[in-house]
């Protein structure tokens, strides 16, 4: 099993130049969330899928959407990039386990920065 | 709202000898659960330990325990026996039990073991 795997892992930006972040999971889990990750703040959640065509907003979830395309994919959009999205981006899935709450796994992270 | 607190932003520990990072959280939930992650320079997020709020045995995975003091909102990682390899910055994270299973973190502690 590859787990989570996302791509790019490295992405260079201009101002106002938009992309998607690719994230895949492989464990048949329900949930999937993008977090970004800057110094000083740890990772801080932008949104997130609770189950297969959903999709909610966390707590810095501006300048940014989602696409739950099925159960393995969720993507991540930025519409127009700006330096401030400057971050390293993580895609992590969980679900639930023998009645309880499981861990979340996290792929390898995209360093993105826009100049 | 959940909130996590790291106190210490850098440690450092000699190899062999024992360290403890800390961690302190806000909450009015009775269930939830509290994670150790470790990010090493690779970037990778690797899950440490899990603690569930209603168990009151601290958890232990080999090297690494946590002291778990629920009164006092306190969830401290003891690592034992500290390896190079341990050289890492470490994530303290509340996860509620509420829609979504969201992860709140911490900002991080860095820690280094010197030889």
């Amino acid at each position: 099993n590859a787990g989570v795997t996302q791509t790019p892992k490295f992405q260079v930006l201009k101002t106002g130049q938009s992309m998607t972040l690719q994230c895949a999971q492989d464990m048949n889990h329900n949930s999937m969330y993008w977090y970004r990750q800057d110094p000083g703040m740890g990772l801080r959640l932008i949104y997130y899928s609770a189950s297969e065509g959903t999709t909610d907003k966390g707590e810095v979830p501006n300048g940014y959407n989602v696409s739950r395309l099925n159960k393995r994919e969720f993507s991540l959009r930025l519409e127009s990039a700006a330096p401030s999205q400057t971050s390293v981006y993580f895609c992590a899935s969980s679900d639930f386990f023998g009645g309880g709450v499981n861990e979340q796994f996290f792929g390898p992270g995209t360093r993105l920065t826009v100049l | 709202a959940q909130t996590v607190t790291q106190s210490q932003p850098e440690m450092s520990v000699q190899e062999a000898e024992t360290v403890t990072l800390s961690c302190t959280y806000d909450t009015s939930e009775n269930n939830y659960y509290l994670f150790w992650y470790k990010q090493p320079p690779s970037r990778q997020m690797i899950l440490v330990i899990r603690q569930e709020a209603y168990k009151q045995q601290n958890a232990t995975e080999n090297r690494f325990s946590v002291n778990f003091q629920k009164a006092a909102k306190s969830f401290s990682l003891k690592i034992s026996d500290s390896q190079l390899g341990d050289t890492a910055m470490y994530f303290c994270a509340f996860m509620t039990m509420e829609y979504g299973n969201k992860l709140v973190f911490g900002a991080g502690t860095i820690l280094r073991v010197k030889s």
